[in-house]
């Protein structure tokens, strides 16, 4: 079955870097578009990232861009989200997402979320 | 990279029906047929439950029904069940800049 687990969440100081993986099994990966998105605890779903089917289009939502880096390698089918000077506010679950399509049109599969804590 | 708008929460008794309304603007809902919504029980991945704007994914239940009027999109639940309460969070496709935006959230209540 199509499953997606992610990994790499944790305990970061504010400024440092963490990066997040996504393994995706049960379908076809290098044919579907990737997202990442986030969940603050007690808040709504925040979209910070997607990439195309064959990475040539990546974007970013306004409140990471800069900092965070989308990626993908689908010869392992894994999906990566690589983020840099992170912030308190970035504090979330973090969920890999699958798309229908090779490009943007709606989220039909999602991981169980890897936790991220930005704390002192 | 506004957030669309959905009330806060929504109720009713089991059997009733519930709307739940998602109003963005012409760049996103009014503009493109890529609005989705997903359900999510506290501590879980949210789950599709309808998307480009009708359409309900293998296994969800008819129950669940989707439509759009200009720049809102509605989700109406029939014959509310139990186990409908949950969050539910519309998305929609936002152009080329803002590519993707969530809804704030509706909680859904049985009483």
């Amino acid at each position: 079955q199509v499953q997606l687990v992610e990994s790499g969440g944790g305990v970061v100081q504010p400024g440092r870097s963490l990066r997040l993986s996504c393994a995706a099994s049960g379908f076809a990966f290098s044919s579907h578009g990737m997202h990442w998105v986030r969940q603050a605890p007690g808040k709504g779903l925040e979209w910070v990232a997607f990439i195309w089917y064959d990475v040539s289009n990546k974007y970013y939502a306004d409140s990471v861009r800069g900092r965070f880096t989308i990626s993908r390698d689908n010869s392992m089918n894994t999906l990566y989200l690589q983020m840099n000077s992170l912030r308190a506010e970035d504090t979330a679950v973090y969920y890999c997402a699958r798309d229908l399509a090779p490009v943007v049109t709606s989220i039909d599969t999602w991981g169980q979320g890897t936790l991220v804590t930005v704390s002192s | 990279q506004s957030a669309l708008t959905q009330p806060p929460s929504a109720s009713g008794s089991p059997g009733q029906t519930v709307t739940i309304s998602c109003t963005g603007t012409r760049r996103d809902v009014g503009d493109y047929n890529y609005v989705s919504w997903y359900q999510q029980y506290p501590g879980q991945a949210p789950k599709l439950m309808i998307y480009e704007v009708t359409k309900r994914p293998s296994g969800v239940p008819d129950r669940f029904s989707g439509s759009k009027s200009g720049n809102t999109a509605s989700l109406t639940v029939s014959g509310l069940q139990a186990e409908d309460e949950a969050d539910y969070y519309c998305s929609a496709y936002a152009g080329a800049n803002n590519l993707y935006v969530f809804g704030t959230g509706t909680k859904v209540s049985v009483l």
